[in-house]
């Protein structure tokens, strides 16, 4: 099964820069890599996937290592709204585990 | 677009009773998910149908849970007898396409919290 591994937790300053980690050494050539966020109260929400590449979107850049062992969502600049319990995920295994969550301070 | 609905968003009820959780998928998904969310152990998946059709229930805790698809625009997941244990928050979630290959993103429902007594 392909493992995914992240921080419990990080913090941020508002309208900087966050990189969020995840390592996922064992995952399969051919899997995706997905990543959704949890805001409180609510269900988790997609933001951004990718296979081999580096990958953009209007929420967030995905940056893939190019051994495919590691990756880094990329919030270019944390709002408030951005706090939220981040997950990263192999598609073929939808295991969630408990995310990264992240704090963002103004 | 109407996401994926699902009813109640709040259900009390007394240990022993049966509960029933139900999910509405957006229409044309062709896969639907069901998780469960405690603090303990996170977000966890129960079960999932491919075109109606079970694929893996081995997330499914015990056989007092069970869910069916009857068609795509319906699903249930119900608990019976129900304990305090089972308190938590239960997601659906649908998307299009299903495997290892596949790149579709998953679509969540508001969720179900459900508090056993």
């Amino acid at each position: 099964d392909a493992k995914t591994t992240q921080p419990n937790s990080m913090e941020s300053n508002e309208e900087e820069p966050v990189h969020l980690p995840c390592n996922h050494s064992t995952i399969s050539g051919t899997d995706y890599i997905h990543w959704y966020r949890q805001l409180p109260s609510q269900g988790p929400e997609y933001v951004i996937h990718g296979l081999t590449s580096n990958v953009n979107n209007r929420m967030a850049s995905l940056a893939i290592a190019e051994d495919r062992k590691s990756s880094t969502l990329i919030l270019h600049r944390a709002t408030l709204r951005d706090a939220a319990v981040y997950y990263c995920i192999s598609r073929s295994t939808l295991t969630f585990g408990k995310g990264t969550m992240l704090l963002v301070s103004p | 677009d109407a996401g994926v609905i699902q009813s109640p968003r709040h259900e009390v009820t007394e240990m022993g009773q049966e509960v029933t959780l139900r999910c509405k998928p957006i229409s044309g998904h062709n896969s639907l998910f069901w998780y469960r969310q405690t603090m303990m152990r996170g977000l966890e998946l129960l079960i999932y149908f491919n075109n109606n059709v079970p694929i893996d229930d081995s997330g499914m805790p015990e056989d007092r849970f069970s869910a069916k698809m009857p068609n795509a625009s319906f699903s249930t997941l119900k608990i019976q007898p129900s304990e305090p244990r089972d308190s938590a928050v239960y997601f659906c979630a649908s998307s299009l396409g299903f495997g290892v290959t596949s790149n579709q993103p998953q679509h969540f429902g508001d969720g179900t919290r459900l508090s056993i007594l």
